[in-house]
């Protein structure tokens, strides 16, 4: 059974430009999270996602959107790069919304030059 | 202020060696994860508590919700458990806190 996956593993943008991060949670999990991890730190968390409803956002600016399709994979948008968005975009999905447990994915590293 | 801390920040055991990492939060939470994140980035989920202790194997985590304090402790260390273990609390709103993590090194 497949795992939480992200794509692209790795991507290199140029400041200004958006990127799109893709993300497929494990079959039969409906809610889908979104972390940054910039090197040398925890994750922050940006966005959770249940049924297609956004349930939760972090502190990040509005340059940073998300959705979640009908089939609960989701897309992190980030437009306007910045150097200092240079991170590790983790994905996790969970079966619903409220504590359960969580899976994370690979993650997806960014880099802005 | 971090919502969560965790100690020791970097740990460096011999094979064999007990292992404990703490971890201390300020927030209201639902529950207590721990994560283990090998270089690379890829995180997996070692527990989730609301109270009390879990054992998985070699691996043991506990909660103490009136002192906010958690521990991950590892039995008969191994160089395969070198990662870092992050500590992440979440609310009732489902939003996460993360500590900055603890760097483990196990030496043969």
């Amino acid at each position: 059974d497949a795992g939480v996956t992200q794509s692209p593993t790795h991507l290199i943008k140029t400041r200004g430009q958006q990127v799109t991060l893709r993300c497929s949670p494990i079959s039969g999990h409906k809610s889908v999270s979104w972390y940054q991890q910039v090197l040398g730190q925890g994750p922050q968390f940006i966005f959770q996602y249940y049924e297609k409803e956004e349930r939760g956002r972090g502190n990040f600016p509005d340059r940073f959107s998300a959705r979640q399709f009908p089939n609960y994979s989701s897309e992190l948008n980030v437009n306007a790069l910045l150097l200092g968005d240079s991170a590790l975009y983790l994905c996790a999905s969970s079966l619903g919304w409220g504590t359960y447990g969580y899976t994370f994915g690979s993650g997806t590293r960014l880099t802005v030059v | 202020k971090n919502e969560v801390e965790q100690s020791p920040q970097n740990l460096t055991a011999q094979e064999g060696e007990f292992i404990t990492i703490n971890c201390s939060y300020s927030v209201g939470i639902s529950a207590l994860h721990w994560l283990q994140q090998h270089p690379g980035g890829g995180i997996v989920s070692l527990f989730m508590l609301s109270s009390g202790k879990k054992k998985h194997g070699r691996l043991i985590a506990t909660i103490n919700i009136q002192e906010k304090h958690s521990s991950l402790h590892i039995t008969a260390s191994h160089p395969r458990d070198s990662a870092v273990y992050i500590c992440a609390v979440s609310n009732t709103g489902n939003q996460f806190y993360f500590g900055t993590g603890t760097s483990l090194t196990v030496i043969p």
